[in-house]
């Protein structure tokens, strides 16, 4: 069955970098997009960027751009997010999730992985 | 990119139907066809309900329809059950070839 088996829970300071990973299982990896999302306390949903399928092109969202970065392992099918320079306010649920190529929607999620920012 | 806007609370008795609205621009919502939506329970991760406007993916009860005129998508919860007590979001890709979310709306069931 489709699965997306993210990271363990992480604890960082101000100024660090997190890095959370995405193994994905059961479906044919290189045939879906995977995309980042998070949820801060209490809050709604906020889109980061993804991933693409074909080639691992990345494409994020103007809130993180220059902070984000998302790589991929194919031989492993695992996908992986790091955030730079984090701040209180990326405190927060962060969520990875499978699009197949032009569908426009995320079918499966991980559990998600929570990140607490504090010095 | 602003989040969509979606009412905060909902509520509605069992049997009931229930509107959601999700309002935004003719660069997200009113741009294209692909408006999903999304049922999170507490504490878990957000489940697809409805994709392309008014899509049910396979297994979601057709209690869950959606619609959308100009820029406002709708989701609509008919025969509303105990089990539809959830926080509910929508999502747009945009003509900047982004996504973005609405803003929660926390169903009750009285």
């Amino acid at each position: 069955q489709v699965q997306l088996v993210q990271s363990g829970a992480e604890v960082e300071k101000p100024g660090a970098s997190v890095k959370v990973s995405c193994k994905t299982s059961g479906y044919a990896f290189i045939n879906y997009h995977i995309h980042w999302v998070r949820q801060a306390p209490g809050q709604g949903l906020e889109w980061m960027g993804l991933i693409r399928s074909n080639g691992g092109h990345t494409q994020y969202a103007p809130n993180f751009q220059g902070r984000v970065t998302m790589t991929r392992d194919t031989s492993t099918a695992t996908v992986y997010m790091e955030l730079s320079n984090i701040r209180s306010e990326d405190t927060a649920v962060y969520y990875c999730g499978r699009e197949l190529d032009l569908t426009f929607f995320f079918d499966y999620w991980g559990q998600g992985t929570p990140v607490t920012v504090s010095s | 990119q602003s989040a969509l806007t979606q009412p905060a609370s909902v509520s509605g008795s069992p049997g009931q139907s229930i509107t959601i609205s999700c309002t935004g621009t003719s660069s997200d919502v009113g741009a294209y066809n692909s408006v999903s939506w999304y049922q999170q329970h507490a504490g878990k991760a957000p489940k697809v309900i409805i994709y392309d406007v008014s899509s049910r993916p396979s297994g979601v009860s057709n209690r869950f329809s959606g619609s959308k005129s100009a820029n406002t998508a709708s989701l609509t919860i008919s025969g509303l059950q105990a089990e539809d007590e959830a926080d509910y979001f929508c999502c747009s890709y945009t003509r900047s070839y982004t996504y973005v979310f609405g803003t929660v709306t926390k169903v009750t069931v009285l």
